[in-house]
């Protein structure tokens, strides 16, 4: 079945660091790939999405490509700020399945 | 700003207690979804509503009890819960078709006394 394998963590950054967050994932055909961001005491936001291989997603400074011949969807920032202090979550869709998350990877930024 | 309202924001109730849990979505969204997250874990779903019907129950004890009265609503009603059920409960919703990502409410933080 489909999975999506996520570094857990914790990683703890100093403000204006560089950012990787590690997304694999096993999938038959050519799923929907997500990061969601959960900030303490919210729900989930979407924070970037890609649908086909060798699309970039991107949103606040964060990206992400679908990259199909390595079955990953790596997280990336270039300079990290305290309030990006959250737990970010890889996710997978695929038609007529359930949303199936990564086990989330708490990022914890200092000033 | 989230565009799935969760009603209330925290519950705390009596294992003997019914309550009822809401979401409300205006985007237009026919499919709809509670999820139950623990402490430092992923989401995990319960129930699916597509077009105002049950389509996925996953194995939920029968002590929860979904609804969805029209398109922008649903319910999640509550009976006789156990102190395990306490946890983050999560409304979803999303566009039906293609690849459109769920949206999520903020949540209601249940605990069960």
């Amino acid at each position: 079945g489909n999975s999506v394998t996520q570094m857990e963590g914790p990683v703890t950054l100093s403000e204006e660091a560089f950012l990787t967050i590690n997304c694999t994932y096993t999938a038959t055909g050519y799923p929907s790939l997500f990061w969601y961001v959960q900030y303490p005491g919210e729900g989930l936001q979407l924070l970037l999405k890609a649908t086909k291989a060798d699309d970039k997603g991107s949103n606040k400074g964060f990206e992400a490509t679908y990259r199909k011949e390595t079955t990953s969807f790596h997280l990336e920032k270039g300079s990290v700020q305290v309030s990006d202090s959250a737990v970010y979550f890889c996710a997978l869709y695929q038609a007529g399945t359930a949303l199936i998350f990564g086990k989330g990877t708490t990022l914890s930024v200092s000033s | 700003d989230t565009e799935v309202t969760q009603t209330p924001k925290h519950l705390v109730m009596g294992m003997t207690n019914k309550k009822s849990l809401k979401c409300e979505q205006h985007m237009g969204h026919r499919a709809m979804y509670w999820y139950k997250q623990k402490a430092k874990k992923p989401p995990e779903l319960m129930f699916v509503y597509s077009y105002e019907k049950l389509s996925i129950n996953e194995s939920v004890p029968s002590r929860f009890s979904p609804e969805c009265p029209n398109s922008s609503l649903l319910n999640l009603h509550l009976h006789a819960l156990q102190p395990e059920d306490s946890a983050l409960y999560l409304c979803a919703s999303r566009r039906t078709g293609g690849d459109q990502p769920q949206h999520f409410g903020d949540g209601t933080r249940l605990s069960i006394l």
